[in-house]
């Protein structure tokens, strides 16, 4: 069964410090890799989409890294901000509709 | 939130009640999807359509029905069979699905309650 793990389930952080979200899925065959903010009663908006080839990609302050053959993926948040507090979700692709959803990492940012 | 629409935002209903949820996008997208979502899970698959007039079921498609009669529209009707109706539902849609791995872009939400 594909699955999609998260962690840590939930996080509080100090406003303009740095945290790190992990991302590890059994999906395969693999074709890619999303992340996801998604905020309180909102629906989910792209942040970084990698393939099979790619191992980092940036969005602003946002960093994803994935690592194939591990199947692990990574989200750097740096200077976090106070509108950084969502929900992120990790999505994991084996065919072009067939998405894995993890359960998300709650990101709470305290001034 | 991109060029899709859901409505109403928030839905009541009462137990043995159907209703229907909409989803309008003016995106030019073919692929349109509905999801669910529950606290402390992932976004669950209920319907998707490539195209109109045509749609599949996904992972959780019991107790719910959809139609595709133009692009631009993919309503969701929640029915008195869904057992656990309340959740939070979510509509996308992407441009195809076959090719390319194509970015799916998600509506704002209907958060359904039914007591």
């Amino acid at each position: 069964k594909n699955q999609v793990e998260q962690s840590p389930q939930s996080l509080i952080i100090l406003e303009g410090k740095n945290c790190t979200l992990q991302c590890n899925y059994t999906v395969s065959p693999f074709s890619n890799l999303r992340w996801y903010k998604q905020d309180t009663g909102r629906g989910p908006v792209s942040l970084t989409i990698m393939t099979f080839s790619e191992n980092t990609k940036s969005n602003g302050r946002y960093t994803a890294t994935l690592d194939a053959d591990t199947k692990q993926s990574s989200l750097h948040i740096t200077a976090s901000q106070l509108s950084d507090s969502a929900s992120y979700i990790c999505v994991v692709s084996a065919s072009d509709y067939k998405l894995s959803f993890g359960a998300g990492t709650t990101v709470t940012v305290r001034a | 939130d991109g060029g899709i629409t859901q409505s109403p935002k928030y839905l009541f209903r009462k137990e043995g009640q159907n209703v229907t949820l909409s989803c309008e996008q003016n995106l030019n997208h073919d692929a349109m999807y509905w999801y669910r979502q529950d606290p402390g899970q992932g976004l669950r698959l209920i319907y998707y359509s490539q195209i109109v007039n045509d749609f599949q079921k996904g992972d959780i498609a019991e107790g719910y029905s959809v139609s595709r009669e133009k692009k631009e529209s993919f309503p969701l009707t929640v029915t008195s069979a869904q057992k656990n109706p309340t959740a939070f539902y979510l509509c996308a849609s992407s441009p195809r699905t076959s090719g390319r791995s194509y970015e799916q872009y998600f509506g704002p939400g209907t958060r359904l309650t039914v007591t």
